[in-house]
């Protein structure tokens, strides 16, 4: 079964520090990765996805996300936070064989805490 | 504006009710996602629907229902036999394996 582990909580970073918020999944053949952001009391907005091709994928607001295959990781950056990126991140992982679009499954989320 | 429009924002229900949360996209997708929301859990999916009047059961479908009449529509049907239903409820859509998911706005159930 496919499934997706966000480990950290709440990552707390300082402004202009460089920020990374983990994600690891679980699927039994090549996944299709997204990451997604919520502020309080809305939905989520989509930030970046990795389908194929370069490891590295560039998404909205400066963020970035590397895939690795051998560690099964989908990692979240940004070079530079802003207190603006503090929010509740996503992490979710669609198994490309279950069907025409099929189950999209969500990590249990990641706080991120920016301060000045 | 394309988009997706849940309704209500806000919702009480009393013990025993049946109530039913809407969801209308206008993105022409084929594939709509119901979730629960409930502080530390994340995102867990309840139905999901790939097709019109086709849908399948994700991992907390008890005490919930839903139908797929048209493209446009996937309301959610929170039954009595929910027994813990307060939560943010959030519908989804998308177009295809590669695409990414758009969200509404959410609608906040309490069971008073």
């Amino acid at each position: 079964a496919q499934s997706v582990a966000q480990p950290e909580d709440q990552v707390n970073v300082a402004e202009g520090n460089p920020l990374t918020v983990k994600c690891t999944y679980s699927v039994s053949g090549n996944p299709y990765l997204f990451w997604y952001v919520q502020y309080p009391n809305r939905g989520l907005q989509f930030l970046l996805k990795y389908i194929t091709g370069d490891n590295l994928v560039k998404g909205s607001y400066g963020f970035e996300a590397e895939f690795n295959k051998s560690q099964t990781s989908f990692h979240l950056k940004k070079p530079s936070a802003l207190v603006s990126d503090s929010a509740l991140y996503f992490c979710a992982v669609r198994d490309p064989g279950s069907g025409n679009t099929g189950k999209l499954i969500f990590g249990q989320g990641t706080t991120l805490q920016v301060k000045p | 504006d394309g988009g997706i429009t849940q309704s209500p924002k806000y919702l009480f229900r009393k013990e025993g009710q049946n109530v039913t949360l809407s969801c209308e996209q206008n993105l022409n997708h084929d594939a709509m996602y119901w979730y629960r929301q409930d502080p530390g859990q994340g995102l867990r999916l309840i139905y999901y629907s790939q097709i019109v009047n086709d849908f399948q059961k994700g991992d907390i479908a008890e005490g919930y229902s839903v139908s797929r009449e048209k493209k446009e529509s996937f309301p959610l049907t929170v039954t009595s036999a929910q027994k813990n239903p307060t939560a943010f409820y959030l519908c989804a859509s998308s177009s295809g394996r590669q695409a990414e998911a758009f969200f509404g706005q959410g609608t906040r159930l309490t069971v008073v």
